[in-house]
């Protein structure tokens, strides 16, 4: 299994800033998934997070907006910038088993945010 | 593209009664498929997995069976608790993705009562 902590747990924040989150594994594994779940909505992949490379972004999402750094393969941030009300979401991340042999995805507690 | 749908919550039911939330999905290949139930001020946890046709997954009394002619992983519980309360979702990963990529359903609030 995977432990995966994430920080800040929730946070309140004026529009036009920005917020990084952080995201820690107690293991290493290749690749790391950033969703987004806003109010009473279900949860979407915001991007694929590989180290070494740049993330891979779904439809909808830009780097612009959520710059991702991947720096080793136990740590990842995902940044919220430039933020408006809309981005009032909980941001979670998401691993594959790390041990290299798929059994489901780990997800940390979320970070919920509130922009005011 | 992939999809799944779920019926809608909320779903309130008594506590000891049968619990069934529809799931049925869109998708090319043969995807595997989940639920995931998040209790309330808690993170995402996998409740079971199905990885081809005809496979059965349970866990904590929960069932689900990939049924490929239908395109469906319904989700059952014979006798549900208070416990069971919580925000259940299916969600799917394809065959052509990443594993821990996912593609969820909107969530079905469950509501059980004493």
């Amino acid at each position: 299994s995977a432990v995966i902590s994430q920080k800040p747990s929730r946070d309140i924040c004026q529009r036009g800033t920005s917020l990084t989150i952080q995201c820690q594994v107690d293991s290493q594994v290749t690749m790391m998934f950033w969703y987004r779940q806003q109010p009473g909505q279900s949860l979407t992949l915001i991007a694929t997070a590989n180290q070494g490379s740049e993330a891979t972004y779904e439809s909808g999402f830009v780097i612009d907006k959520f710059p991702i750094s991947r720096p080793n393969l136990t740590f990842s941030t995902l940044t919220v910038s430039n933020m408006s009300p809309e981005d009032s979401s909980i941001y979670l991340c998401s691993v594959e088993n790390p041990q290299g042999v798929w059994t489901e995805a780990f997800f940390g507690q979320g970070t919920r945010l509130t922009v005011v | 593209g992939n999809s799944v749908t779920q019926m809608e919550g909320p779903v309130t039911l008594s506590e000891e009664a049968f619990l069934t939330i529809n799931c049925t999905y869109t998708a090319t290949g043969y995807p595997s498929l989940f639920w995931y139930v998040q209790y309330p001020g808690e993170g995402l946890q996998l409740l079971l997995k199905a990885t081809k046709a005809d496979d059965k997954g349970s866990n904590k009394g929960f069932e689900a069976t990939y049924r490929k002619e239908t395109t469906s992983f319904h989700l059952e519980k014979g006798s549900v608790q208070v416990s069971d309360s919580a925000v259940y979702f299916c969600a799917l990963s394809a065959p052509t993705d990443s594993w821990g990529k996912l593609q969820f359903g909107a969530g079905t609030q469950v509501v059980v009562t004493p």
